[in-house]
């Protein structure tokens, strides 16, 4: 298992279009999270899954995102709509119930133009 | 509502140098705390994840400690490198809550 899997690495998209990211866990955790990163900051919570249950949502998840894990397994964020002010770094963590910490992927950096 | 605060924002330091980063949490009903590293745009790469129970965790030349009543994390880097140049982030877990609780980080620059 080579870690948390975030596709793609980079998305630059116009304003107003939807956009779509993907999130591969490590195989055997149970747990998935999302996290929104801006510049000089320290990432903020959106969401997680308990296998395929989205268990909580931050209020900093609008009515444009959206997220899934249809089979427990991988993960999708969607934001529909962009606006310039969702140009940030989108980054998926997954872990293990228990006393696991969390691992992170390698992000997928959003520039909304 | 927990709040997690990193000092200094920035650090530079020659190489060889040992140092600490400074960590400092509001609430301590913590469940545990996770060090991160954070190369420029790049995702996190853990480092130390310190259980409640616990009082520090090492990891080579890293050693992280955690004083729940004081609120507090250290993550000591000994005989600091070039490589060892990144942003350093803390993250806390509160007990019965699933998300992490992250600082604004240290930034560290090592001159060789």
């Amino acid at each position: 298992d080579t870690g948390v899997s975030q596709d793609p690495r980079h998305k630059i998209t116009k304003r107003g279009q939807n956009v779509t990211f993907r999130c591969d866990p490590i195989s055997e955790h149970n747990r998935l999270y999302w996290y929104r990163q801006t510049l000089g900051q320290g990432p903020e919570f959106l969401t997680y899954f308990q296998n395929e249950a989205q268990l909580e949502k931050s209020r900093l998840l609008s009515d444009r995102f959206s997220a899934e894990r249809p089979k427990g397994s991988f993960s999708t964020l969607e934001i529909q709509r962009t606006e310039q002010g969702d140009s940030a770094m989108y980054l998926c963590a997954s872990s293990l119930e228990g006393l696991s910490g969390y691992t992170f992927g390698s992000g997928t950096r959003l520039t909304v133009v | 509502k927990q709040e997690v605060t990193q000092i200094p924002a920035a650090l530079s330091v020659p190489e060889g140098e040992n140092l600490v980063l400074n960590c400092s949490f509001t609430d301590s009903a913590i469940y545990n705390l996770q060090w991160f590293r954070q190369d420029p745009g790049k995702g996190l790469t853990s480092l130390l994840l310190i259980q409640s129970s616990q009082r520090e965790q090492t990891s080579g030349r890293l050693n992280a400690s955690l004083d729940k009543s004081s609120g507090r994390s250290t993550l000591y880097i000994a005989a600091s490198q070039p490589g060892d140049s990144a942003t350093y982030l803390c993250a806390v877990r509160k007990r019965g809550d699933e998300k992490l609780t992250f600082g604004t980080g240290t930034r560290l620059t090592i001159i060789p």
